[in-house]
Formats: C-alpha cells, sequence, structure tokens
C-alpha cells in the first residue's frame, strides 16, 4: 500500500516569499491533517479535513496560511508572505475516519522549510 | 487548546534496561490516547494506542490513569533501537482535537 506522499521534500525561500506544500494521502483516507513541527518540538495541527470539509482550522494562521482540499483528495498548504519563524517540517498525515476506532494517523515525511 | 506535557528528557539508559515516562493532560474530557515514535529526521509513526485498561505489545506497556490524567509508556529489555523520539498525543475531541506533546528523547546505550 503507497503510503502518504509530500512534496517537495526540501525549499528553501526567502521572507516574504510565497511557498506551497503538496500532499497525497493514502487511497480511500477521508481525513487528512497538516502539521508544522518546529525543531524540538512536538507536531502542532494546523488544520485537519474531512473529505473537503475543514473540521478543525484554529491554530492555523488564517493571516498567511491558507490550505485546501477541493476534490477531498489531495491538499495543498500555502504560506503567503512566508516569516522567518515559519522555518519547519510541514508534514501531511491520513486518517480513514475521524472516528475514534479509526483515527490511526499515517505520516507523509514531510516537507523541510528554510525561511531566509 | 488544551496542554500536553511531557518530559523532553534525553533519558540516557543501558541496553537492557527497563525505562518508563508519562505525559499529562490537562483536558479531563480526552478522549483518546496515543504513543507515536519518532526517529531522528523522520515522520511519527504510531507506537500504540492507549486503552482505559491498560494494554501490551511485547516489550511496550502502556497505561492510562484517568483520575490523576496521565498515560505512561513502560519498555522492558530496552534495545539500541528502541532510541527515538516518544511522542503523547491526547484527542480531546471537538475544539480540543488532537494535541501532541514535545516528545521525551530517549537514547540506549551499549
Amino acid at each position: 500500500e503507497a503510503g502518504v506522499a509530500q512534496s517537495p521534500r526540501y525549499k528553501i525561500i526567502e521572507k516574504r516569499q510565497s511557498v506551497a506544500f503538496w500532499c497525497n494521502p493514502i487511497s480511500g483516507h477521508a481525513t487528512l491533517y497538516w502539521y508544522q513541527q518546529i525543531l524540538g518540538q512536538g507536531p502542532k495541527l494546523l488544520i485537519q479535513f474531512q473529505n473537503n470539509g475543514v473540521v478543525d482550522d484554529s491554530q492555523l494562521p488564517k493571516d498567511r496560511f491558507s490550505a485546501e482540499r477541493l476534490k477531498g483528495v489531495d491538499s495543498t498548504l500555502k504560506i503567503q508572505p512566508a516569516k522567518l519563524e515559519d522555518s519547519a517540517v510541514y508534514l501531511c498525515a491520513s486518517s480513514l475516519e475521524v472516528t475514534i476506532s479509526q483515527e490511526t494517523q499515517y505520516f507523509g515525511p514531510g516537507t523541510r522549510l528554510l525561511v531566509l | 487548546r488544551k496542554e500536553v506535557e511531557q518530559d523532553p528528557g534525553p533519558f540516557n539508559v543501558p541496553e537492557g534496561a527497563t525505562v518508563a515516562f508519562n505525559c499529562t493532560y490537562s483536558n479531563s474530557a480526552s478522549q483518546s490516547f496515543f504513543w507515536y515514535r519518532q526517529d531522528c529526521r523522520k515522520e511519527p509513526k504510531l507506537l500504540m494506542s492507549v486503552y482505559s485498561s491498560g494494554n501490551e505489545d511485547g516489550r511496550f506497556t502502556a497505561q492510562l490513569n484517568r483520575a490523576s490524567q496521565y498515560i505512561s509508556l513502560l519498555i522492558r529489555d530496552s534495545k539500541l533501537s528502541d532510541s527515538a523520539t516518544y511522542l503523547c498525543v491526547v484527542n480531546g475531541g471537538g475544539a480540543d482535537g488532537l494535541t501532541f506533546g514535545k516528545g521525551t528523547h530517549l537514547i540506549i546505550q551499549p
């Protein structure tokens, strides 16, 4: 079974530039998550989708971050404009459903972003 | 968003020893609990879910104490390959969905 795919794996940009990350979840997984993991910290949930609807985006900095999952499959996370403090690993995860019994999350390899 | 607290360590443990660490959570209404393992520069992977009655998977035992609001992970007969960061995950439900702790760094020494 193919895992969660993410691209690019690495990205270096200058502050105030824009960047976009792409995620393709495991086939059949209804729930998709985007996390930000700063060095030395645990992943922080940015946004959670159930199919193409948003379940939780309470920690997404909406002035600069946006995400979409238009067809309920793959998803894009965008930062515009980027700040130095956005340097982190952006992890995408998916799970079968958001119900408790099926909420095991499978993570992609992440995108390492460095903002200079 | 409610808090999930872990001792960051590092825990330096000799090979073959038993090691245990806890994770406390502040939301008494939390619904589900997990331990994830994250190797250096890799993505997190599910180690085990934590059930109310406690559960064991080989050398790993997870416990939940709802009264004191903590979960624990016990590793017996530790191996060099157990060296990793162990992340506690709590699902608070609703607006306090999935929250990861900062992780506990474990180093098994030969």
